[in-house]
């Protein structure tokens, strides 16, 4: 089965402070994506990558920055953490394709700045 | 823009009823794939069932369907014989093969579903 592995369950921060989110899937696959999930606005896309070195801003790329040395590891950053980055952060990988593929989703990081 | 609307956003079901769970689409990809996912207390994201664009049949899954009314935009998950593990959060998601992000998946909000012993 495909793993994609987060790190860290639950995340503590203080405002101000540089996060480090990191997300590494187990199957070679090509793409990998940050996702944010607040209640009642379902996931919303930050960045992804679909290569290594690659990367391409989503729907909310502000206050965010990616880095993806490696096929397998897909890290999230956020600079200067803000109590408005509190949040369900999903990371995601599948292979490129046209349609069905799915993606494959690690078990989430609850981050809370404070 | 490609846009996925659930209208509900928690639900109640008796255990071994069945349910739906509405979703509809937008978008003038003329191919496109649709998706739903579970997401129980854990955080984890589960697969459910995926319906291709030009599929004819509507997709199903052991106790999972799709009913797909492409004219309507529509792709419900229909849920049969409802247990107490399927309370969690159902998230319809659409990609479109055409243009935009690779590989992406646009989520709809969610519905909250609770099945009652």
């Amino acid at each position: 089965d495909v793993k994609v592995t987060q790190s860290s369950r639950y995340l503590v921060k203080r405002t101000g402070e540089k996060v480090f989110l990191e997300c590494v899937q187990d199957m070679d696959h090509e793409n990998m994506f940050w996702y944010r999930q607040d209640p009642g606005l379902g996931l919303r896309l930050i960045y992804f990558s679909y290569d290594v070195k690659m990367k391409e801003k989503g729907d909310i790329p502000e206050g965010y920055s990616v880095s993806r040395e490696k096929k397998e590891r897909f890290s999230l950053i956020l600079e200067s953490a803000s109590t408005n980055q509190t949040s369900m952060y999903l990371c995601a990988s599948s292979v490129p394709g046209q349609g069905a593929e799915k993606l494959f989703f690690g078990s989430g990081t609850q981050l809370s700045v404070l | 823009a490609q846009k996925i609307t659930q209208t509900q956003p928690g639900m109640f079901v008796q255990e071994k009823e069945a349910v739906t769970l509405d979703c509809t689409y937008d978008t003038s990809d003329p191919s496109y794939g649709l998706f739903w996912y579970k997401q129980p207390s854990s955080g984890e994201m589960i697969f459910l069932i995926y319906q291709g664009s030009y599929d004819q049949q509507n997709a199903t899954e052991g106790r999972y369907s799709l009913n797909f009314q492409k004219a309507r935009k529509s792709a419900n998950l229909v849920i049969s014989a409802s247990q107490l593990g399927d309370s969690a959060m159902y998230f319809c998601a659409m990609r479109g093969d055409y243009g935009g992000s690779q590989g992406n998946l646009i989520f709809g909000k969610g519905t909250k579903l609770s099945v009652k012993p």
